[in-house]
């Protein structure tokens, strides 16, 4: 099994439409970050969270919201999507490296949910 | 605002040729910089990376030069495989915290057999 399971892996919908993507980690990180995909722009940073209680915007967070239900759970929500919302979405996890009191930064993300709106 | 800037956008090379792909950043704040290797269907995974206190590090085939003053660092890809073929991503950490990544527009490696 992924250590980072994203749901769904393929969504259609319309303009207009509530969209929920999720994530389950089963790596016990503590840190949860979204990313948008599209070609020639690279991952941009949508939303991250160092625990359950903390949420920070990325460079991207308009139109998009998160919730971080647990520890190992993080979706993002299109509240009303549009068509240029259509990309590739992913989902990271990151240690925090508590025990050596050094973040080590790896990133590790899921396989992706590609996101089509029409 | 790219903070990350990437080239080329794409890549084509002989089996066993040498393959580079260079970035260059901005933020001084920055402190660790991974290379990530996608391939499709996939969500990346990191290949290599180095901190900004050495200017080189390599792994196997993989190597990652790195220039502080100049603010540009590079991967080099030697005896390139066609198994190799993938887009490749530069990155940065940095920010607030330290944990922030910001990646560039990435660079699509095509190996010819």
């Amino acid at each position: 099994d992924a250590d980072v399971t994203q749901t769904p892996r393929n969504r259609i919908t319309k303009t207009g439409k509530r969209i929920m993507l999720e994530c389950s980690q089963t790596k016990g990180h503590d840190r949860m970050y979204w990313y948008r995909q599209d070609p020639g722009l690279g991952l941009r940073l949508i939303y991250y969270s160092f625990d359950v209680k903390d949420i920070n915007k990325g460079e991207i967070s308009d139109g998009y919201s998160v919730s971080r239900q647990a520890q190992a759970k993080f979706s993002l929500s299109l509240e009303s999507a549009i068509p240029n919302q259509t990309a590739l979405y992913f989902c990271a996890t990151s240690d925090t490296g508590l025990r050596t009191r050094q973040p080590t930064g790896e990133l590790f993300f899921g396989e992706g949910s590609r996101l089509t709106v029409l | 605002q790219q903070q990350v800037k990437q080239s080329p956008q794409s890549l084509i090379v002989q089996k066993g040729g040498i393959s580079i792909i260079n970035c260059a950043y901005e933020n001084t704040a920055f402190d660790y910089f991974p290379w990530y290797q996608q391939f499709p269907g996939k969500g990346p995974a990191l290949l290599i990376a180095i901190r900004p206190d050495v200017s080189e590090k390599k792994e196997g085939r993989f190597t990652i030069s790195f220039n502080k003053s100049a603010k540009q660092f590079s991967l080099h890809i030697m005896d390139s495989q066609p198994g190799d073929s993938a887009t490749y991503f530069c990155a940065a950490r940095g920010g607030v915290g330290g944990f922030k990544t910001i990646f560039g527009a990435g660079t699509r490696l095509f190996v010819k057999a």
